[in-house]
C-alpha cells in the first residue's frame, strides 16, 4: 500500500492556460474524489468516481473543469482557460465502499497558482 | 441544503483536554467523520461515527447524537504535535446525489 499519490505537487501557470493533474489512488479502492481547498477553508467537493463512472459533479464546478477515470484506476482533473480564482490546493482522495461514510485517504495535493 | 458549523479556533495547553464541536444540517445523513490536517499537509482520517454514541481511539474520542445533529471530537493529553486544523465531515444526500461535505475547520493551538 503506497498511499494516494498526486502529480505534479506544484503548478504555476498563466491565466488562460490549460492544466492537468493526475491522481493515483490506493490500488484496491473503488472510489475516487477530487476536492479543492483554499487557505483557511475545508476541502470543497468537486467530483466523485465509483470505478470508472463519474457519479457526481459539484454544481460549483464550471464547464472549464473536467475529470476522467478511464480504467477505474488513476484519474485526471483538467482545468481549461485557467483563472486566478482557480488558485488553490487540489486534493484527491480514495476509499473502498459501496454505501456511505467510508474512510477517505487523501493524497498530498497539487498546489496550483494562476498568475 | 447542507451545512456544518464548528468553532474557528481553540487554544489549550499541553496535557489538557479539548472538545471540538460540530453541528450539521444535511439530508440523507450517513455519518460524521473527523480529519486532522497539519499546515501544508493533507487531511488524515481520525474517526467515524455512524451510530449515536462515543467512539474511542487512543487519545482521541468522537461522539455523535443524530437526534441533535451534533457531534464532537475530544482530544485528551494534548501534545504539541496535536496543533493542527480539525475538520468534521458528513456524508449525505442532496437532490438525489451523495457527497462528503467538510466543515471550515477548527484550528487547534497547543501551548507549552
Amino acid at each position: 500500500d503506497t498511499g494516494v499519490s498526486q502529480n505534479p505537487r506544484h503548478k504555476i501557470t498563466k491565466r488562460g492556460q490549460n492544466v492537468t493533474f493526475r491522481c493515483d489512488p490506493i490500488s484496491e479502492h473503488n472510489r475516487l474524489y477530487w476536492y479543492r481547498q483554499t487557505l483557511g477553508q475545508g476541502p470543497e467537493f468537486l467530483t466523485y468516481f465509483q470505478n470508472e463512472a463519474q457519479l457526481e459533479k459539484s454544481r460549483l464546478l464550471s464547464d472549464r473543469f473536467s475529470a476522467e477515470r478511464p480504467k477505474g484506476s488513476f484519474s485526471t482533473l483538467e482545468i481549461q482557460r485557467t483563472e486566478q480564482g482557480d488558485s488553490a490546493m487540489y486534493l484527491c482522495a480514495s476509499s473502498w465502499g459501496t454505501g456511505g461514510g467510508e474512510t477517505q485517504y487523501f493524497g498530498p495535493g497539487t498546489r496550483l497558482l494562476v498568475l | 441544503g447542507q451545512s456544518l458549523e464548528q468553532p474557528s479556533e481553540v487554544t489549550a495547553v499541553e496535557g489538557a483536554i479539548v472538545q471540538i464541536n460540530c453541528t450539521y444540517q444535511t439530508s440523507g445523513f450517513y455519518g460524521l467523520s473527523w480529519y486532522q490536517q497539519h499546515d501544508g499537509g493533507a487531511p488524515t482520517f481520525l474517526s467515524y461515527n455512524g451510530l449515536d454514541g462515543l467512539e474511542e481511539t487512543g487519545r482521541f474520542s468522537s461522539f455523535l447524537s443524530r437526534s441533535d445533529s451534533y457531534g464532537y471530537l475530544l482530544l485528551q493529553e494534548l501534545q504539541m504535535k496535536d496543533s493542527a486544523s480539525y475538520f468534521c465531515a458528513v456524508y449525505g444526500v442532496n437532490s438525489g446525489t451523495y457527497k462528503y461535505i467538510f466543515g471550515t475547520g477548527t484550528r487547534l493551538k497547543v501551548l507549552a
